[in-house]
């Protein structure tokens, strides 16, 4: 069965530092990748997501992600983070054959530090 | 332009009363989804809909919920009788023709309270 494991719960980094968010997840064929940010008390927006072709995608906001099949990851980075990205984040797989029954990470809520 | 819409953002309401949640979607949208978040489980799909019709109701918890969309710009997810265990917050989503899979657009959610 597809999964999802976001292994840090809460990271706290300094604005301006760099951001790597962790995802790892279990699918047989070649996944369909998500990252999806939720700020409080709204709805949850796509940043970015993976297909195929090239392994480092770019998203929006200045985040990018990079799929690695032998690892089973699929990280999100982001090279200098400012106090607007405190919000949780979510790792999803999709399956190929269905358009949006997505399996989503339990979240990693992300606080910057001034 | 309008994202898509929710209604109520919060309910609180007894248990055993019935509870109805309901969603517009982007004018233009053909896919529709019901997720739940709860801290608990995550989040959660409920049931998706395309083109008006039910595709996969496989994640509705149990027989007390049922969902509807009698036309393309309108939704509603029924809960009754309502348990405390319902408490959750009740996202829709929708995404258009031709989207790549996953590809969702969120409501701001409903927060439901069952006391």
């Amino acid at each position: 069965a597809q999964s999802v494991t976001q292994p840090d719960i809460h990271i706290t980094v300094s604005e301006g530092a760099s951001l790597e968010l962790r995802c790892n997840y279990s699918y047989g064929a070649t996944p369909y990748l998500f990252w999806y940010v939720q700020s409080p008390g709204q709805g949850l927006q796509l940043l970015l997501k993976y297909f195929s072709g090239d392994t480092l995608v770019q998203g929006i906001k200045g985040f990018e992600a990079e799929f690695k099949r032998s690892q089973s990851s699929f990280n999100l980075r982001k090279p200098s983070v400012h106090w607007s990205d405190a919000a949780e984040y979510f790792c999803a797989v999709g399956d190929s054959g269905n358009t949006g029954k997505l399996i989503f990470g339990q979240g990693t809520t992300l606080q910057v530090k001034p | 332009d309008a994202g898509v819409i929710q209604s109520p953002r919060h309910e609180v309401t007894e248990m055993g009363q019935e509870v109805t949640l309901r969603c517009k979607p982007i004018s233009g949208h053909n896919s529709l989804f019901w997720y739940r978040q709860t801290m608990m489980r995550g989040l959660e799909l409920l049931i998706y809909f395309n083109n008006n019709v039910p595709i996969d109701d496989s994640g509705m918890p149990e027989d007390r919920f049922s969902a509807k969309m009698p036309n393309a710009s309108f939704s509603t997810l029924k809960i009754q009788p309502s348990e405390p265990r319902d408490s959750a917050v009740y996202f829709c989503a929708s995404s258009p023709p031709l989207a790549g899979p996953g590809e969702l657009f969120f409501g701001e959610g409903s927060r439901l309270t069952v006391l």
